[in-house]
């Protein structure tokens, strides 16, 4: 079967860094996304990732390993409005997005 | 308009009822998804259309039937809404459906209720 797995829930200080896992197992590859989703609105696309290595855009960076099946998103410096649910999807083989549960953030001052 | 457009925003439906979920872009975008997302799970894919005239099943799609007509809009029908059809819809549009970004946009949202 396909599988995303990320933590449920972080916690991270004001101003700090904060590192959001996920490791998948899919039918294919074809580029991996990361999605914010502030609560009761809708997700909204952060990064994308189709080789290995890093990408950076401003305070967040994701990191891809297609061989170990393994991504990250980095987000430094946080602020209160990073408060929210991150998203980690991948596109398999016949590019549809398979998509983890979420990993929400909780900032505290 | 400008991006995805939603209606309802929110809705109470009796079970055995049918509704129709409203979909609507403008973007000139190709491809677009039907998702529901309900409390410990992720997106759940529904129905797709890669372009106009065609449709798709997802991971989901027993019970909800889709159709596009056109570019811009793609209707979700549940025929006999059941309790456990509760969730919150999301619909969403990309450029196409293949390779390359293909970022997909998504919608603000359809809360449904089936009681």
């Amino acid at each position: 079967g396909q599988n995303i797995d990320q933590p449920t829930e972080m916690t991270a200080t004001e101003g700090a860094i904060v590192q959001i896992n996920c490791t998948y197992q899919t039918s294919g590859f074809n580029g991996l996304f990361w999605y914010q989703q502030h609560a009761g609105e809708a997700p909204t696309f952060l990064s994308y990732n189709v080789l290995d290595g890093l990408e950076e855009k401003g305070r967040f960076s994701s990191f891809l390993s297609r061989s170990k099946g393994y991504s990250y998103l980095l987000l430094k410096e946080l602020q209160m409005k990073d408060s929210a649910s991150y998203l980690c999807a991948v596109r398999d083989s016949n590019y549809q997005l398979i998509w983890g549960a979420g990993t929400k953030l909780i900032i505290k001052p | 308009i400008a991006g995805i457009t939603q209606a309802p925003t929110s809705q109470i439906l009796a079970a055995g009822r049918r509704m129709t979920l409203r979909c609507t872009q403008d973007m000139r975008h190709n491809a677009m998804y039907w998702y529901r997302q309900d409390l410990g799970l992720g997106l759940r894919l529904i129905h797709y259309s890669n372009t106009a005239g065609t449709t798709g099943k997802g991971e989901v799609p027993d019970g909800y039937s889709v159709s596009r007509a056109n570019t811009d809009d793609f209707p979700l029908t549940l025929a006999s809404a059941v309790p456990s059809q509760t969730s919150v819809y999301f619909c969403a549009s990309s450029v196409s459906a293949g390779v390359g970004y293909n970022e997909q946009f998504f919608g603000p949202g359809t809360r449904l209720t089936v009681l």
